[in-house]
């Protein structure tokens, strides 16, 4: 099946920091990738939907200033997590969908732990 | 709006036995339905999905799971439960194709011996 790789696994940085975490389509080309947020113990959450060669949509709630979305290119997306927080502190996944698949079926990342100091 | 219910939030079998995870959805048509597993600090894998066809459909590692349209359910099932299934189990269900994933809160699966 289609692969989706994540850069870094995990990352902590300090308070006031930027943090980039990318996400790529290996084997097949994306226009539309998502982030996704996780709270330990707790369930997905979709932060925004990131297409290619336009800008994000973000979910209510979700600071667009503050999770800066790029999609570059149909096999990248970058999420950068400006002037981080201890409360940004998470598990952040993306997924995306490869067009040439059936139905809507999604491929996800591994995910990247980002832990604020 | 969509939504994805998973009523247990934590269950455990013994070694052997069987399982059922439940999962309701609310959406207008038919849905696209999946199950993941994520095992701790792990990203998500795909055990089964459903699209059309046959309302039974079998996934990886054993495990299986029935659509049911009148019951608005797409209960995961497995007839003889591994240690190593232990792990957080979530349904989700996607409307139109290129459309984010709706998941529900997640079923916390332990396995005793």
């Amino acid at each position: 099946g289609a692969v989706v790789s994540q850069h870094p696994s995990w990352v902590i940085c300090k308070s006031g920091t930027s943090v980039k975490i990318e996400c790529r389509s290996l084997d097949f080309q994306a226009t539309t990738m998502f982030w996704y947020r996780q709270f330990p113990k707790q369930s997905l959450m979709l932060m925004a939907t990131s297409n290619e060669g336009s800008k994000a949509t973000y979910e209510q709630g979700v600071e667009k200033d503050k999770f800066l979305i790029n999609h570059a290119s149909l096999t990248l997306s970058t999420l950068t997590v400006t002037s981080a927080h201890p409360e940004d502190s998470s598990f952040y996944i993306c997924s995306a969908r490869d067009p040439q698949g059936s139905g809507n079926e999604q491929f996800f990342g591994p995910g990247t732990r980002l832990t604020v100091l | 709006a969509q939504s994805v219910t998973q009523p247990d939030i934590h269950i455990t079998v013994s070694e052997g036995a069987s399982l059922e995870l439940r999962c309701n959805y609310s959406y207008g048509a038919t849905p696209y339905l999946f199950w993941y597993v994520q095992s701790p600090g792990q990203g998500l894998q795909l055990l089964l999905k459903y699209f059309s066809g046959d309302t039974l459909v079998q996934g990886i590692k054993g495990f299986e799971a029935e659509f049911k349209r009148s019951q608005s359910s797409f209960n995961l099932r497995k007839p003889s439960v591994h240690w190593s299934d232990a792990a957080e189990y979530f349904c989700a269900v996607g409307a139109q194709a290129g459309t984010a994933l709706i998941f529900g809160k997640g079923t916390t699966l332990s396995v005793s011996s």
